[in-house]
């Protein structure tokens, strides 16, 4: 199993939007709606962003949206904050209870 | 509340043996598949394996199958990630985290941070 593949870095000011890709294949990302996208700060545990694709869990603010088309699966942060400024995990299920994840996204926030 | 409670550091030595633990609390233990995952300084996250609290089936990353050992036990309802001869390269914090067994995991632990150094 390959990690997912996602950009190194991207970054933008407050206010405008970033889009994290995350590229997997059919065995996958593209096999199943069960992509979760994940924020983590140094230091800290990753957190629970995004869920079975585009699902938020309860308290995660409404500027983060999920989606897929085909091998790839997308994170948007809208309304950038100085607070998201962290890195960012792409996860899918392989199959035979197997997860793989993405190689990770540094936000920086200009 | 959902909690995963992580045993604390460890400092070792290369070739000794070690197991960390993962406690959970806050549901039924034995309905949920509990993962570990690693994270070595500076990088990403890789998925070890994951094993069914219930029936303590187990699987296994291919990159990690046969270098670390997962276990549970239902009775103190502990999930267990274990070495029997450390490396080096094995320096790194370890998550545990619980899943349904298809959905990646929602709640996660607080990370174990594992030292190997002589």
């Amino acid at each position: 199993q390959s990690a997912l593949t996602q950009p190194r870095s991207v970054s933008g000011s407050p206010g405008q939007s970033v889009t994290i890709s995350c590229t997997g294949t059919s065995s996958d990302v593209g096999g199943y709606n069960y992509v979760s996208w994940y924020q983590q700060h140094p230091g800290k545990a990753p957190k629970l962003m995004i869920f079975d694709v585009s699902k938020r869990p309860s308290g995660v603010p409404d500027r983060f949206s999920g989606s897929k088309s085909g091998n790839t699966a997308s994170l948007t942060i809208s309304g950038l904050q100085a607070e998201d400024e962290a890195d960012y995990y792409c996860c899918s299920y392989a199959g035979k209870y197997t997860f793989v994840f993405g190689t990770g996204t540094k936000v920086t926030v200009l | 509340e959902v909690q995963l409670v992580q045993s604390g550091a460890e400092v070792k030595k290369p070739g000794e043996s070690l197991k960390i633990s993962c406690k959970g609390s806050g549901y039924t233990f034995t309905s949920y598949w509990i993962g570990w995952v690693r994270q070595m300084p500076g990088k990403g996250l890789e998925w070890m394996g994951i094993i069914f609290a219930g029936d303590s089936d187990t699987r296994y990353s291919p990159s990690f199958q046969g270098q670390v050992t997962i276990s549970a036990d239902k009775s103190i309802s502990t999930a267990y990630l274990q070495w029997n001869s450390l490396k080096a390269s094995d320096t790194a914090i370890y998550y545990c985290a619980r899943s349904d067994g298809v959905a990646p995991p929602v709640y996660w632990g607080q990370g174990t941070l594992v030292t190997v150094s002589s």
